[in-house]
């Protein structure tokens, strides 16, 4: 079974928000992963993390940030939330394995 | 970016019947996985395939990574109610090189008891 987290699971907020998604694991995995996925399509990396620290941009363009501070803990925020953001963000990690990726179960965000 | 073509998109099967999915690409892949998604859950990972060739199974589920590189397939046997859910095939292409997979668009299987 694997321990990674996501809170909230679900969240529904205004427009103009600021907001933080929280993704944490204990398997101690170095790298870490930020999906975004519209209902019945695919997952779009938009982060990932290799470690403490490092930061990158995924495939698909987004304008969340991330931080790296602990090897446990990976959130994604949103300064200024707007519709075209409601979206499930799923949270990912892996060990030295790293195309085996242990996923959380979602946040389903909701932007009016 | 890189492209996985998955198909059917949506299948109806019986209880008991045999499924058959595949997962195709214009480009070579250097690892291809399995993953199936529950509704309101994130993606499990069913099976992980390395090599060409590979041929590897999970109790019913049983996967290959196709010879050419360019593509796989999952077979679940005797298929039960809990079967159904979204099946994703994901592969790191070769040139990915940032240790990162692609996802397919996912077959949705319902299974009718």
């Amino acid at each position: 079974e694997a321990d990674i987290y996501q809170t909230p699971r679900y969240l529904v907020i205004g427009t103009g928000k600021k907001i933080t998604l929280e993704c944490s694991q204990t398997m101690g995995h170095d790298k870490m992963y930020w999906y975004q996925q519209d209902p019945g399509m695919e997952l779009h990396l938009i982060h990932y993390s290799y470690g403490v620290n490092s930061t990158e941009k995924g495939d698909l363009s987004s304008e969340s940030t991330v931080s790296r501070i602990r090897t446990e803990h990976f959130p994604l925020t949103l300064e200024s939330a707007r519709p075209s953001h409601t979206s499930q963000y799923l949270c990912a990690s892996s060990g030295l394995s790293w195309e085996t990726q242990y996923f959380g179960p979602g946040t389903r965000l909701l932007v009016l | 970016g890189q492209q996985l073509n998955q198909s059917p998109q949506s299948m109806f099967i019986q209880e008991g019947e045999d499924v058959s999915m595949n997962c195709t690409s214009s480009s070579i892949f250097n690892t291809w996985l399995w993953y199936k998604q529950d509704p309101g859950e994130g993606p499990v990972l069913l099976i992980a395939l390395y090599k060409a060739g590979e041929l590897t199974s999970n109790g019913r589920l049983t996967a290959q990574f196709g010879i050419t590189r360019k593509d796989s397939f999952l077979n679940i046997s005797a298929s039960i109610p809990s079967d159904v859910g979204i099946y994703f095939c994901a592969g790191q292409p070769e040139s990915g090189g940032y240790q990162k997979v692609t996802f397919g668009i996912g077959t949705k299987l319902q299974v009718i008891p």
